[in-house]
């Protein structure tokens, strides 16, 4: 157990619709990072948060955003879904220490089905 | 660009034997490169990195690596796989500084024979 929680463990939804994953990072990191896991692209990298700070931006599409509250955890909205964003999506945190060296701790992943 | 590149989609061991899993990578700096292991319906898990200084790394599980910068690789090697070892087996590099997220290969689909 890596420390960092994810939820919802999976979620299924339909074309066009809206969802929102919610993340918690280990007590005291200071950064989320958010990745996407699909059969096409492999391991992505999507968006990075410092401190409630967007740090970062990856490979992310402009109908997914993301942010991160005043207690750390963060959520990553995707809206207008379509069947290729089903993929599991990772959330990973990161220590002031362990961010200097990129070591990121992941969460268990939220599934994320669009029918 | 940085890049990942993981040659072996799956590979087949006995139980027992010993396993290398490649890793080439591209990087304009110097690199952090990490291995991580997916078991089916599981999360990431951290089984070894390599930051600097000596070019052969020890991991959780009996896992070690070796950096070798003339090469751009960073293999896995474990001298000998239990059952409980089949798993996806990733390779990522990132930079100083971690803003950017690590960039990680397709991933090495490891299956174990009895």
């Amino acid at each position: 157990d890596s420390g960092v929680t994810q939820t919802p463990k999976h979620l299924i939804t339909a074309t066009g619709q809206r969802v929102t994953l919610r993340c918690s990072p280990r007590s005291g990191d200071l950064s989320v990072y958010w990745y996407q896991q699909s059969l096409d692209q492999g391991l992505q990298f999507l968006i990075h948060y410092y401190n409630g700070e967007e740090r970062a931006k990856g490979n992310i599409l402009e109908r997914f955003s993301a942010q991160q509250f005043p207690d750390l955890h963060s959520e990553l909205n995707l809206s207008s879904l379509e069947l290729g964003d089903s993929a599991l999506y990772f959330c990973a945190s990161s220590s002031r220490t362990s961010l200097a060296r990129n070591e990121q701790f992941f969460g268990p992943g939220t599934r994320l089905t669009v029918l | 660009a940085q890049s990942v590149t993981q040659p072996d989609i799956h590979i087949t061991v006995s139980e027992g034997a010993s396993l290398e899993l490649r890793c080439n990578y591209s990087y304009g700096a110097t690199p952090y490169l990490f291995w991580y292991v997916q078991s089916p319906g599981q999360g990431l898990q951290l089984l070894l990195k390599y930051f600097s200084g000596d070019t052969l790394v020890q991991g959780i599980k009996g896992f070690e690596a070796e950096f070798k910068r003339s090469q751009s690789s960073f293999n896995l090697r474990k001298p000998s796989v239990h059952w409980s070892d089949a798993a996806e087996y990733f390779c990522a590099v990132g930079g100083r500084g971690g803003a950017d997220g690590l960039t990680f290969g397709k991933g090495t689909h490891l299956i174990i024979q009895p």
